[in-house]
């Protein structure tokens, strides 16, 4: 199948690590990536990792891939209240050029 | 970045009229291009994929004659909502991409609120 699931809520204080979760169902994934929509706006490409990779980190930002499990983690170091927004976990899948995304989780930051 | 380009980024339309949105890649080359639709606090979900100069593919249950896909040249593909009911309300968002296989990011266009009274 081509689900992507993920957690709908979190909240964080600012100040505190923050974690969102993706499961997918697709073996076949060659990329999965990370988006950052804010209100009313695109997407925005945070990161993505290659499918051969278990981690990668890019300044506050550090990707887990537990290809066993099929599971993908972000977490965002020192979150800060311009990170609240919805994050969309997504993969592509060798020859093709279609992103699956999952369902999206609201990170609200709180002071 | 690469920088993608929506027109209108809201519209509102009677039911039974026509809607074209625009979708420009601004400083590089496109040579696909990709429609999704937003529903409210939901995922998004692929429409159709296009590539410069044919015809686009589209996804299971998407209605071609509905909506119609153009992607002219390597900057500009329009999504035209014909004969538009409420259900079309939606947020519509496209994307560009400037080459085909192995990584090429995918820029998104701000989206386009269709509001079909």
């Amino acid at each position: 199948g081509e689900d992507v699931e993920q957690s709908l809520f979190l909240s964080v204080r600012e100040g505190d690590s923050s974690v969102i979760n993706c499961t997918y169902t697709d073996s076949s994934s060659t990329y999965l990536y990370w988006y950052k929509q804010e209100p009313g706006a695109g997407l925005q490409l945070l990161t993505y990792i290659f499918s051969n990779m278990d981690m990668k980190q890019d300044q506050r930002l550090t990707v887990l891939l537990n290809k066993k499990d099929k599971h993908l983690s972000l977490r965002i170091a020192d979150t800060q209240t311009g990170d609240s927004a919805i994050y969309f976990c997504a993969e592509s899948r060798h020859n093709t050029d279609k992103l699956i995304f999952g369902t999206g989780t609201r990170l609200q930051v709180f002071p | 970045g690469a920088v993608v380009s929506q027109h209108p980024s809201r519209v509102i339309c009677k039911s039974g009229t026509s809607v074209k949105i625009e979708c420009r890649s601004l400083d590089f080359q496109a040579t696909t291009m990709f429609w999704y639709r937003q529903f409210p606090k939901q995922s998004l979900m692929l429409m159709a994929t296009s590539n410069e100069g044919s015809k686009a593919t589209y996804e299971q249950g998407v209605e071609k004659d509905k909506f119609l896909i153009n992607h002219a040249s390597l900057t500009l593909s329009t999504l035209t909502v014909t004969s538009a009911h409420p259900e079309d309300s939606s947020f519509y968002i496209c994307s560009a991409r400037a080459g085909t296989g192995g990584f090429y990011e995918q820029y998104f266009g701000p989206g386009t609120r269709l509001t079909v009274t």
